[in-house]
């Protein structure tokens, strides 16, 4: 069975700080994809980025960054200069793949890291 | 602009009372899902659905019905079997429902229950 796990409840950082959340996964499979979703007060989940498990680059994507470590089944999210909107829950997510009957298809989410930026 | 509804945004209940909860795409996505998120909880699937007339039960479908007669709407009702029915519960869809096609949430609905 997959598994994930946001080992950070809370966290709690001044702005401008860096600060890294982590994410440790669990799986049988050689394929399948990580993802990181933002959940801001308002509620809505917001997709932040899917990585496949075949694609071990990391990825940069403004003041955001992800380490992808198949070594350590790792999938580390940074936020550089952190800014007073970046306070929300983020969650991180595993999809198992190739297809293979009912119920493997589903996201399996972490209970998720909250973000607090102190102005 | 395309994205996912839900309504209410708010709702309360009686306890013993059935609620359906709205959702509706205009993504043109086959696949649809509900999720519910419990304080400090990370998400976890009630039911889905790959296609029109087809739906799977989740991990959590218990004291809950759905149905998919329409490909943009997938609406959930909380009976009054479900023990704990006050949460925040969250419509999500995506293209399809391969693995690695990422999901696209609504904005969720907070039901409480007296």
């Amino acid at each position: 069975a997959q598994k994930v796990t946001q080992a950070q409840t809370e966290i709690s950082v001044v702005e401008k700080e860096d600060v890294t959340l982590d994410c440790v996964y669990e799986t049988r499979d050689t394929t399948y994809y990580l993802f990181w979703y933002k959940q801001p007060p308002s509620g809505e989940l917001v997709f932040l980025i899917r990585r496949n498990s075949f694609d071990e680059q990391n990825e940069i994507s403004g003041r955001y960054s992800w380490n992808f470590q198949k070594s350590t089944s790792s999938f580390n999210f940074t936020i550089t200069a952190s800014q007073v909107v970046d306070s929300a829950v983020y969650f991180c997510a595993l999809s198992e793949g190739p297809y293979s009957g009912a119920g493997s298809y589903q996201l399996t989410f972490g209970k998720g890291t909250k973000l607090s930026v102190i102005p | 602009d395309g994205g996912i509804t839900q309504s209410p945004k708010y709702l309360f209940r009686k306890e013993g009372q059935n609620v359906t909860l709205s959702c509706e795409q205009n993504l043109n996505h086959d696949a649809m899902y509900w999720y519910r998120q419990d304080p400090g909880q990370g998400l976890r699937l009630i039911y889905y659905s790959q296609i029109v007339n087809d739906f799977q039960k989740g991990d959590i479908a218990e004291g809950y019905s759905v149905s998919r007669e329409k490909k943009e709407s997938f609406p959930l009702t909380v009976t009054s079997a479900q023990k704990n029915p006050t949460a925040f519960y969250l419509c999500a869809s995506s293209i399809s429902s391969g693995k690695g096609n990422e999901q696209y949430f609504g904005p969720g609905t907070r039901l409480t229950v007296t």
